[in-house]
């Protein structure tokens, strides 16, 4: 599975909406569909699983959708915390996939 | 509280061996799989690897079968990374994350802090 994400950078101001693409290269299920982000210096850490579900501690700010090949990630009234990379993530049983990324900058 | 705390940054030579760790509490070892996740410098992630500590089952990226070896102490309640042979672009940050089938569908939902090894002559 090959997963990729769009756009490569993307650059809004405080309180709008960033919406993140993950594409697959073939139908997955939306069971095994996850986010994450990632700021310098720190592991990444968990935001969406399943999708839809959000991981414990996430503002309902962030919320996941898709289904098929396309997922995205959206971010509401963005804050200036938010800046960060964005990952999906894959799980096909055995082996897991991630994206390039998606680096969101808040002017 | 889950925790996963990996051992410190290593500066190594070509050719040389190595092994990383990952320690784990406040959970049941043996009851979650652990996967390791390569990032090269100003790169993305990439999966490595994962075991089952149970079993102590493996599954490998073909991107690492063979260049890399993941195992685990139940007694510890720690897994490893291994290196027989590092080469220089072996150079990245190296994080254990525990894989919750429970509650999570099976994504990552606590990391280990990274471990920087840095490869060079």
């Amino acid at each position: 599975i090959v997963l990729t994400q769009s756009p490569g950078t993307l650059s809004l101001s405080p309180g709008e909406r960033a919406t993140l693409s993950c594409r697959a290269g073939q139908m997955i299920s939306r069971s095994f569909l996850a986010w994450y982000q990632q700021k310098p210096g720190q592991p990444p850490r968990l935001l969406i699983y399943g999708t839809f579900s959000r991981a414990t501690g996430i503002p309902d700010r962030f919320s996941g959708g898709g289904s098929s090949t396309d997922f995205t990630l959206t971010i509401s009234r963005l804050e200036p915390e938010d800046s960060a990379l964005y990952y999906c993530q894959y799980f096909d049983s055995s082996s897991y996939t991630f994206g390039q990324g998606t680096k969101l900058e808040i002017k | 509280e889950v925790q996963l705390v990996q051992s410190g940054a290593e500066v190594k030579k070509p050719g040389e061996s190595l092994r990383i760790s990952c320690q784990t509490s406040g959970y049941s070892f043996t009851n979650y799989w652990i996967n390791w996740v390569r990032q090269m410098p100003g790169k993305g992630l990439e999966w490595m690897g994962r075991i089952d500590p149970s079993e102590s089952y493996t599954n490998y990226s073909p991107s690492f079968h063979g260049h890399v070896s993941i195992s685990t102490d139940k007694s510890l309640s720690t897994a490893y990374l291994q290196w027989s042979r590092l080469q220089a672009s072996d150079t990245a940050i190296y994080y254990c994350a525990r894989q919750d089938w429970e509650l999570v569908d099976d994504a990552f939902d606590v990391w280990g802090q990274g471990t920087m090894i840095t490869v060079s002559s």
